[in-house]
């Protein structure tokens, strides 16, 4: 089936330093999501993307769907404590309404 | 402002005890889908709704069950819990409806206890 490779699986940083992380894919995907998972709550919505090449920022974080469509990275500028979790990349295919995830890179952030 | 709400966020049910663990949405999403996740890793498709379609994964064990009375409304019914279910629950919801209709949102969660 379908997988998506995401790396690192785990990071850990000083506070204010950037961070980056990618997923990539021998499938192509039509649509990329990145989430961040808190512990103990469900996966929040960060970014999500729809076009090959399309690059698009909320806040410090910035994303861009691969021109190949079979990849995707996330980077956050200027790190702080809040943003310690596990970001997750997952991405969709079309027809099956259906989300392939990587597994995840845990971020931890020391002040 | 809630809008995918799980109940219980805890839940802890004995061996071989039935559980039904509930899910609602605000967003008037027409498609409805009910995750596992264990520690550290990524969300695993138990089933999911498109509408009253019901669409199960093929390797969704037959313990794990699932209700769709109406659109805001889904529950995970799980007959005969074993140690092995303990985990977070996920709902997440999504409508083929609307531009983006490929996002995911996903409720807080309930983590289900086994003893």
């Amino acid at each position: 089936g379908q997988q998506l490779n995401q790396s690192p699986q785990s990071m850990f940083i000083q506070e204010g330093e950037d961070v980056s992380m990618n997923c990539t894919s021998s499938s192509i995907f039509n649509t990329w999501l990145w989430y961040k998972q808190d512990p103990g709550e469900g996966p929040v919505l960060l970014i999500a993307l729809y076009k090959a090449g399309e690059l698009t920022s909320n806040g410090r974080l910035t994303a861009q769907f691969g021109i190949t469509r079979k990849d995707s990275f996330l980077n956050i500028s200027a790190s702080i404590p809040s943003d310690v979790g596990i970001y997750f990349c997952a991405g969709h295919t079309g027809g099956a309404q259906k989300l392939v995830f990587g597994q995840g890179t845990r971020l931890t952030i020391n002040p | 402002d809630a809008m995918v709400i799980q109940n219980p966020r805890y839940q802890v049910t004995q061996f071989g005890k039935p559980v039904t663990l509930s899910c609602s949405q605000t967003l008037n999403h027409n498609v409805m889908y009910w995750y596992q996740q264990k520690s550290s890793q990524a969300p695993k498709l138990l089933f999911h709704y498109y509408d009253k379609d019901f669409n199960n994964e093929a390797d969704t064990p037959d313990n794990f069950q699932s209700r769709r009375p109406n659109t805001s409304f889904c529950f995970l019914d799980i007959r005969s819990p074993g140690l092995g279910d303990a985990a977070m629950y996920l709902c997440a919801t999504s409508s083929l409806l609307l531009a983006g209709g490929n996002e995911q949102y996903f409720g807080p969660g309930t983590r289900l206890t086994v003893t």
